[in-house]
């Protein structure tokens, strides 16, 4: 099946710094890939919609110059946090959607397929 | 805007008891509805989907849901819990499929705890 991998899972940087989490569909291509961020006990925040070789679409309240998306590729889109706080930190978790030709644009057994995060901890 | 609601944030069942979860949603047409499931640092995992047709959905892990447009709920069910099912409950729900431009709107989670 369709898998996406988060890679680090686990970061830890000290304030000031930037962070880069990459976020790639192993074994489909994904014309689109949304990124979410979830705070303790909460729920997922859609934070942008990435599309392969255009600029992403954040949504509001989300800070484009702060979180910077870029999807260069179809299987691969990272999500750079520039000039961490501690504020910053939470688990980031991205999903893709296989690229599909024709009308049934979703088919098969998931529509999205998630990530595992990337718990960020900025010091 | 679509919205999701989930009234309750933390439930706990005795292993082997049934179980189900509510979800609510506001969407003025045809909602696609689902359910994810998450574990502790975890990703997401999908556990079933509402498109269109039979409106009792199975999904895996022996859970179900029953899409119900008059009370506009999406309530996810499962006969016998297992202690393995514990975790956070995930609905979501995304207006429009058929576009680059639709995007999945998720509920605030209900978390699941299950009694010995």
């Amino acid at each position: 099946g369709a898998v996406v991998s988060q890679h680090p899972s686990w970061v830890i940087c000290k304030s000031g710094t930037s962070v880069k989490i990459e976020c790639r569909s192993l074994d489909f291509q994904a014309t689109t890939m949304f990124w979410y961020r979830q705070f303790p006990k909460q729920s997922l925040m859609l934070m942008a919609t990435s599309n392969e070789g255009s600029k992403a679409t954040y949504e509001q309240g989300v800070e484009k110059d702060k979180f910077l998306i870029n999807h260069a590729s179809l299987t691969l889109s990272t999500l750079t946090v520039t000039s961490a706080h501690p504020e910053d930190s939470s688990f980031y978790i991205c999903s893709a959607r296989e690229s599909a030709s024709g009308s049934l644009y979703y088919s098969g057994a998931n529509v999205l397929t998630f990530g595992a995060g990337s718990r960020l901890t900025v010091l | 805007a679509q919205s999701v609601t989930q009234p309750d944030i933390h439930i706990t069942v005795s292993e082997g008891a049934s179980l189900e979860l509510r979800c609510n949603y506001s969407y003025g047409a045809t909602p696609y509805l689902f359910w994810y499931v998450q574990s502790p640092g975890q990703g997401l995992q999908l556990l079933l989907k509402y498109f269109s047709g039979d409106t009792l959905v199975q999904g895996i892990k022996g859970f179900e849901a029953e899409f119900k447009r008059s009370q506009s709920s999406f309530n996810l069910r499962k006969p016998s819990v297992h202690w393995s099912d514990a975790a956070e409950y995930f609905c979501a729900v995304a207006s429009v499929l058929w576009s680059s431009a639709s995007k999945i709107i998720f509920g605030s989670g209900t978390r699941l705890s299950i009694r010995p």
